[in-house]
Protein backbone atom coordinates (compact mmCIF):
# COMPACT_ATOMS: atom_id res chain seq x y z
CA UNK A 1 0.00 0.00 0.00
CA UNK A 2 1.27 3.24 -1.13
CA UNK A 3 -0.80 5.54 0.79
CA UNK A 4 0.00 7.94 3.52
CA UNK A 5 1.67 6.27 6.26
CA UNK A 6 1.20 7.81 10.23
CA UNK A 7 3.14 6.91 13.08
CA UNK A 8 2.04 5.82 16.16
CA UNK A 9 -1.24 5.26 15.51
CA UNK A 10 -1.96 5.82 19.34
CA UNK A 11 -0.30 7.62 21.58
CA UNK A 12 -0.89 8.18 25.39
CA UNK A 13 0.80 10.17 26.92
CA UNK A 14 0.69 12.33 30.11
CA UNK A 15 -0.10 16.20 30.73
CA UNK A 16 3.20 17.97 30.61
CA UNK A 17 5.23 15.35 28.19
CA UNK A 18 5.65 16.19 24.74
CA UNK A 19 5.11 13.83 21.62
CA UNK A 20 6.05 13.46 18.29
CA UNK A 21 3.99 12.34 15.31
CA UNK A 22 5.54 11.16 11.80
CA UNK A 23 3.97 11.32 8.68
CA UNK A 24 4.80 10.06 5.32
CA UNK A 25 3.24 11.08 2.23
CA UNK A 26 2.94 9.40 -0.93
CA UNK A 27 5.86 10.03 -2.43
CA UNK A 28 5.13 12.09 -5.43
CA UNK A 29 3.15 14.45 -3.60
CA UNK A 30 4.30 17.99 -3.40
CA UNK A 31 1.60 18.95 -0.35
CA UNK A 32 1.17 17.55 2.70
CA UNK A 33 -1.09 18.73 5.29
CA UNK A 34 -1.88 18.33 8.96
CA UNK A 35 -5.60 18.39 10.38
CA UNK A 36 -6.72 17.41 13.96
CA UNK A 37 -10.43 15.92 14.43
CA UNK A 38 -12.22 15.53 17.48
CA UNK A 39 -15.36 13.63 18.08
CA UNK A 40 -18.25 15.01 16.39
CA UNK A 41 -16.29 17.09 14.00
CA UNK A 42 -14.83 17.42 10.97
CA UNK A 43 -11.51 17.69 10.77
CA UNK A 44 -9.90 21.03 11.27
CA UNK A 45 -6.59 22.35 9.40
CA UNK A 46 -3.90 23.29 11.09
CA UNK A 47 -0.82 23.32 8.84
CA UNK A 48 0.23 22.74 5.29
CA UNK A 49 3.74 22.21 3.68
CA UNK A 50 4.57 22.76 -0.36
CA UNK A 51 7.74 20.63 -0.54
CA UNK A 52 9.87 21.78 2.96
CA UNK A 53 8.22 25.16 2.79
CA UNK A 54 5.22 25.47 5.72
CA UNK A 55 2.97 27.67 3.72
CA UNK A 56 0.43 28.06 6.41
CA UNK A 57 -0.39 28.02 10.11
CA UNK A 58 -4.31 28.06 11.54
CA UNK A 59 -4.70 30.14 14.50
CA UNK A 60 -6.00 26.84 16.24
CA UNK A 61 -2.17 26.14 16.15
CA UNK A 62 -0.27 27.26 19.60
CA UNK A 63 2.77 27.90 19.84
CA UNK A 64 3.17 25.01 21.51
CA UNK A 65 3.31 23.25 18.54
CA UNK A 66 5.75 23.01 15.63
CA UNK A 67 5.76 20.94 12.39
CA UNK A 68 8.76 20.31 9.85
CA UNK A 69 9.06 19.25 6.72
CA UNK A 70 12.91 18.95 6.30
CA UNK A 71 13.64 17.13 3.23
CA UNK A 72 10.25 17.51 1.69
CA UNK A 73 9.27 13.86 1.98
CA UNK A 74 8.02 12.96 5.63
CA UNK A 75 6.84 15.72 8.39
CA UNK A 76 6.78 15.42 11.72
CA UNK A 77 4.10 17.20 13.92
CA UNK A 78 5.59 17.70 17.22
CA UNK A 79 3.54 19.05 20.90
CA UNK A 80 5.44 20.48 24.11
CA UNK A 81 3.80 20.43 27.23
CA UNK A 82 0.72 18.44 26.04
CA UNK A 83 -2.72 19.33 27.73
CA UNK A 84 -5.70 17.76 28.34
CA UNK A 85 -7.29 19.74 25.48
CA UNK A 86 -4.93 18.48 23.10
CA UNK A 87 -6.44 15.08 23.15
CA UNK A 88 -7.87 14.43 19.52
CA UNK A 89 -7.17 12.61 16.45
CA UNK A 90 -4.36 13.98 14.06
CA UNK A 91 -4.69 13.30 10.29
CA UNK A 92 -2.43 13.87 7.86
CA UNK A 93 -2.97 14.11 4.26
CA UNK A 94 -0.78 14.81 1.32
CA UNK A 95 -1.60 16.08 -2.51
CA UNK A 96 -0.52 16.18 -5.75
CA UNK A 97 -1.21 20.12 -5.83
CA UNK A 98 -3.31 22.80 -5.09
CA UNK A 99 -6.80 21.41 -6.31
CA UNK A 100 -6.20 17.58 -5.95
CA UNK A 101 -7.93 16.18 -3.64
CA UNK A 102 -6.00 15.27 -0.41
CA UNK A 103 -5.22 11.52 0.45
CA UNK A 104 -6.32 10.95 4.32
CA UNK A 105 -3.74 8.42 6.26
CA UNK A 106 -5.38 6.61 9.26
CA UNK A 107 -4.43 9.26 11.90
CA UNK A 108 -2.53 9.51 15.12
CA UNK A 109 -4.68 9.25 17.95
CA UNK A 110 -3.37 11.16 21.35
CA UNK A 111 -4.93 10.93 24.08
CA UNK A 112 -3.37 13.27 26.98
CA UNK A 113 -4.21 11.44 30.87
CA UNK B 1 -12.74 32.03 4.10
CA UNK B 2 -15.05 29.66 3.33
CA UNK B 3 -17.49 27.25 5.85
CA UNK B 4 -19.25 24.01 5.52
CA UNK B 5 -22.52 23.78 6.85
CA UNK B 6 -23.80 19.74 6.75
CA UNK B 7 -27.35 19.70 8.22
CA UNK B 8 -27.77 16.45 9.48
CA UNK B 9 -25.91 15.43 12.52
CA UNK B 10 -26.98 11.43 12.58
CA UNK B 11 -29.37 9.75 9.74
CA UNK B 12 -30.96 6.48 10.32
CA UNK B 13 -32.18 4.25 7.83
CA UNK B 14 -33.24 0.93 6.42
CA UNK B 15 -31.40 -0.92 3.50
CA UNK B 16 -32.71 0.12 -0.35
CA UNK B 17 -34.08 3.76 1.52
CA UNK B 18 -32.94 6.49 -0.42
CA UNK B 19 -30.48 8.98 0.96
CA UNK B 20 -29.49 12.24 0.99
CA UNK B 21 -26.75 14.79 2.74
CA UNK B 22 -27.47 18.43 2.76
CA UNK B 23 -24.45 20.15 2.60
CA UNK B 24 -23.99 24.33 2.37
CA UNK B 25 -20.90 26.07 1.68
CA UNK B 26 -20.53 30.12 2.27
CA UNK B 27 -19.70 32.33 -0.43
CA UNK B 28 -16.07 32.90 -1.74
CA UNK B 29 -15.86 32.62 -5.29
CA UNK B 30 -14.84 29.91 -7.52
CA UNK B 31 -15.33 26.75 -5.37
CA UNK B 32 -13.83 23.60 -5.51
CA UNK B 33 -16.44 20.68 -3.79
CA UNK B 34 -15.37 17.26 -2.15
CA UNK B 35 -17.31 14.66 -0.51
CA UNK B 36 -15.43 12.32 1.81
CA UNK B 37 -16.75 9.22 3.59
CA UNK B 38 -15.55 7.65 6.66
CA UNK B 39 -16.06 4.06 7.09
CA UNK B 40 -15.75 2.53 10.48
CA UNK B 41 -12.10 2.00 11.38
CA UNK B 42 -10.52 3.51 8.42
CA UNK B 43 -9.21 6.87 6.94
CA UNK B 44 -11.26 9.27 4.96
CA UNK B 45 -11.63 8.53 1.58
CA UNK B 46 -12.62 10.57 -1.44
CA UNK B 47 -16.24 9.56 -2.80
CA UNK B 48 -16.63 12.50 -5.50
CA UNK B 49 -15.43 15.94 -6.03
CA UNK B 50 -16.55 18.77 -8.36
CA UNK B 51 -14.77 21.27 -10.30
CA UNK B 52 -16.43 22.46 -12.94
CA UNK B 53 -18.77 21.60 -15.71
CA UNK B 54 -21.68 19.29 -15.05
CA UNK B 55 -22.84 20.49 -11.99
CA UNK B 56 -24.32 16.35 -11.51
CA UNK B 57 -21.23 14.47 -10.48
CA UNK B 58 -21.15 10.60 -10.54
CA UNK B 59 -18.52 9.00 -7.58
CA UNK B 60 -18.00 5.79 -6.43
CA UNK B 61 -20.28 3.48 -4.77
CA UNK B 62 -23.46 4.71 -6.98
CA UNK B 63 -23.14 8.34 -4.99
CA UNK B 64 -24.00 11.67 -6.68
CA UNK B 65 -23.89 15.02 -5.79
CA UNK B 66 -25.73 18.09 -7.26
CA UNK B 67 -23.98 21.25 -7.41
CA UNK B 68 -26.42 24.42 -7.18
CA UNK B 69 -25.05 27.25 -7.18
CA UNK B 70 -27.90 29.65 -6.77
CA UNK B 71 -28.18 27.86 -3.30
CA UNK B 72 -24.33 27.82 -2.46
CA UNK B 73 -25.58 23.71 -2.08
CA UNK B 74 -23.64 20.11 -2.98
CA UNK B 75 -25.90 17.73 -1.73
CA UNK B 76 -24.98 13.72 -1.74
CA UNK B 77 -27.78 11.03 -3.39
CA UNK B 78 -27.63 7.85 -3.31
CA UNK B 79 -31.24 6.10 -4.85
CA UNK B 80 -30.34 2.61 -2.72
CA UNK B 81 -28.26 2.42 0.25
CA UNK B 82 -26.80 -1.09 1.55
CA UNK B 83 -25.39 -1.85 4.90
CA UNK B 84 -21.82 -0.98 3.87
CA UNK B 85 -22.83 2.80 3.07
CA UNK B 86 -22.89 2.60 6.99
CA UNK B 87 -20.73 5.43 7.60
CA UNK B 88 -19.57 9.07 8.36
CA UNK B 89 -19.97 11.39 5.63
CA UNK B 90 -17.96 14.70 5.24
CA UNK B 91 -18.66 17.49 2.93
CA UNK B 92 -15.52 19.70 2.01
CA UNK B 93 -15.15 22.93 -0.02
CA UNK B 94 -11.15 23.92 -1.25
CA UNK B 95 -10.31 27.33 0.40
CA UNK B 96 -7.49 27.65 -2.23
CA UNK B 97 -4.72 25.73 -0.71
CA UNK B 98 -6.91 23.88 2.12
CA UNK B 99 -9.98 22.27 2.39
CA UNK B 100 -12.50 23.35 4.80
CA UNK B 101 -14.44 20.96 6.16
CA UNK B 102 -18.36 20.18 7.73
CA UNK B 103 -18.89 18.49 11.05
CA UNK B 104 -19.92 15.63 9.34
CA UNK B 105 -23.23 13.36 9.39
CA UNK B 106 -22.29 10.01 10.61
CA UNK B 107 -25.03 7.40 8.48
CA UNK B 108 -26.21 4.22 9.81
CA UNK B 109 -27.92 1.81 7.74
CA UNK B 110 -29.99 -1.28 9.08
CA UNK B 111 -30.18 -4.37 7.55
Amino acid sequence: DTGVSQNPRHKITKRGQNVTFRCDPISEHNRLYWYRQTLGQGPEFLTYFQNEAQLEKSRLLSDRFSAERPKGSFSTLEIQRTEQGDSAMYLCASSLDRVSPLHFGNGTRLTVT
Amino acid sequence: AQSVSQHNHHVILSEAASLELGCNYSYGGTVNLFWYVQYPGQHLQLLLKYFSGDPLVKGIKGFEAEFIKSKFSFNLRKPSVQWSDTAEYFCAVNNDYKLSFGAGTTVTVRA
